[in-house]
């Protein structure tokens, strides 16, 4: 049992440049979340899903775009980096009425 | 938007004495759950709150849930080094969107 896996652990983008942050999970769990971790204010909901094909808009999300085609997956794409989206984002996944089970984390860093 | 203030952000104590973070909202929460964090990991959940005035305890922790639903605690009695970390509150306004607030940094020292 993998849990939430998360790809890539690290990445360096240019402004401007485009990517897909990879999240996948292995128990079954319908609902999944994007967030977003910066120093001194917390984590912050980028995306959410209740299902597959079921998608909605968190805290903060400009500059970002899901999907959730499968139960199991749910990448998170940068549309155009900015130095602003330099964080650590954690997936996250979780039965209804229970706690979530968060990925280890993709740091990523904008220049 | 909505907003899930926790107090206090730092706390440094000695090993064996006791830690409350503490988490407020201005709106009646459906439900809060909590989660740990220790430096160089993810989060990891430790328990959800649902009732109006519930309790929970788990070993030296204690979870409130206050009676108007917009506040909760974490107490920590006798606090051991392992207990490092931060502490995140998340509340929810209808069970699926849960927002976290900023976390209570625990550092105890042996």
């Amino acid at each position: 049992n993998a849990g939430v896996t998360q790809t890539p652990k690290f990445q360096v983008l240019k402004t401007g440049q485009s990517m897909t942050l990879q999240c996948a999970q292995d128990m079954n769990h319908e609902y999944m979340s994007w967030y977003r971790q910066d120093p001194g204010m917390g984590l912050r909901l980028i995306h959410y899903s209740v299902g597959a094909g079921i998608t909605d808009q968190g805290e903060v999300p400009n500059g970002y775009n899901v999907s959730r085609s499968t139960t199991e997956d749910f990448p998170l794409r940068l549309l155009s980096a900015a130095p602003s989206q330099t964080s650590v984002y954690f997936c996250a996944s979780r039965w209804p009425n229970y706690g979530y089970t968060f990925g280890s984390g993709t740091r990523l860093t904008v220049v | 938007g909505q907003q899930v203030m926790q107090i206090p952000q730092y706390q440094h104590v000695q090993e064996g004495e006791d830690f409350t973070t503490y988490c407020n909202s201005s709106t009646t929460l459906s439900n809060i759950q909590w989660y740990k964090q220790r430096p160089g990991g993810h989060p990891v959940f430790l328990i959800q709150l649902v009732k109006s005035g519930e309790v929970k305890k788990q070993k030296r922790l204690t979870f409130q849930f206050g009676e108007a639903k917009k506040n909760s605690s974490l107490h920590i009695t006798a606090t051991q080094t392992t207990d490092v970390g931060t502490y995140f509150c998340a509340g929810a306004w209808g069970f699926n969107k849960f927002y976290f607030g900023s976390g209570t940094k625990l550092n105890v020292k042996p």
